[in-house]
């Protein structure tokens, strides 16, 4: 039973252009939910997070938002650069992480 | 200061054999973690260490895979009498603390193919 969805596998962007990943979740016990950014041959790299008291964080070109009642989250990247290209993954908090499936991100030029 | 580390960076093994996964955290974290994404999948939790707490090793698939973590440093996933569904990339992680949000740091990773 997967407890974080990431439903889209790959999501093609023309650069300049907003990305928008998304995240659904099913245990409302998770508290706190984060993204992380992985290229090929590296491990994830921490990118922003936010707090389920919260519904939205803003960290430059990158903002997190939150709906609880829908259990949903969302990535949004503004302005999306090239080398914007890789895996996100979508993560939340409970007694342990618990990671979504990723989505492919590439940024067109 | 240094990031993560884990080696052997690729491991190719055949099937049966034992093999060893070695992970160097961050000086100074506590938590250190062990995650394992197979071909197309997202990260699997497999075991983490807290301090002198015992693991958690909730995630481990089966009893041939355990992991020690020696004076509070390094650790080494070990994988018995492997099989080909074992293959995936091993991903170590280390934070401060457990968990409760704070940020883990993730090793390049290990590549095991079993053959």
């Amino acid at each position: 039973d997967q407890q974080v969805k990431q439903n889209s596998p790959s999501l093609s962007v023309q650069e300049g252009r907003i990305s928008i990943l998304n995240c659904d979740y099913t245990n409302s016990m998770f508290d706190y939910f984060l993204w992380y950014k992985k290229y090929p041959a590296e491990g994830p790299t921490f990118l922003i997070s936010i707090s389920s008291i919260k519904d939205k964080n803003e960290d430059g070109r990158f903002t997190v938002f939150l709906n609880k009642s829908a259990k949903h989250l969302s990535l949004h990247i503004v302005p999306s650069q090239p080398g914007d290209s890789a895996v996100y993954f979508c993560a939340a908090v409970g007694n342990k992480l618990v990671f979504g499936a990723g989505t492919i991100l590439r940024v067109k030029s | 200061g240094a990031g993560v580390s884990q080696s052997p960076s690729n491991k190719v093994t055949e099937k049966g054999k034992d093999v060893e996964l070695r992970c160097d955290p961050i000086s100074g974290h506590t938590a250190l973690y062990w995650y394992r994404q197979s071909l197309g999948q997202g990260l699997e939790f497999l075991i983490y260490f807290q301090g002198n707490s015992a693991p958690d090793k909730s995630g481990l698939p089966s009893d041939r895979f355990s992991a020690e973590r020696t004076g509070g440093s390094v650790s080494t996933l070990t994988i018995q009498r492997t099989q080909q569904e074992d293959s995936a990339v091993y991903l170590c992680a280390s934070s401060l603390r457990q968990f409760g949000g704070e940020t883990q740091y993730f090793g390049p990773g290990t590549r095991l193919l079993v053959l």
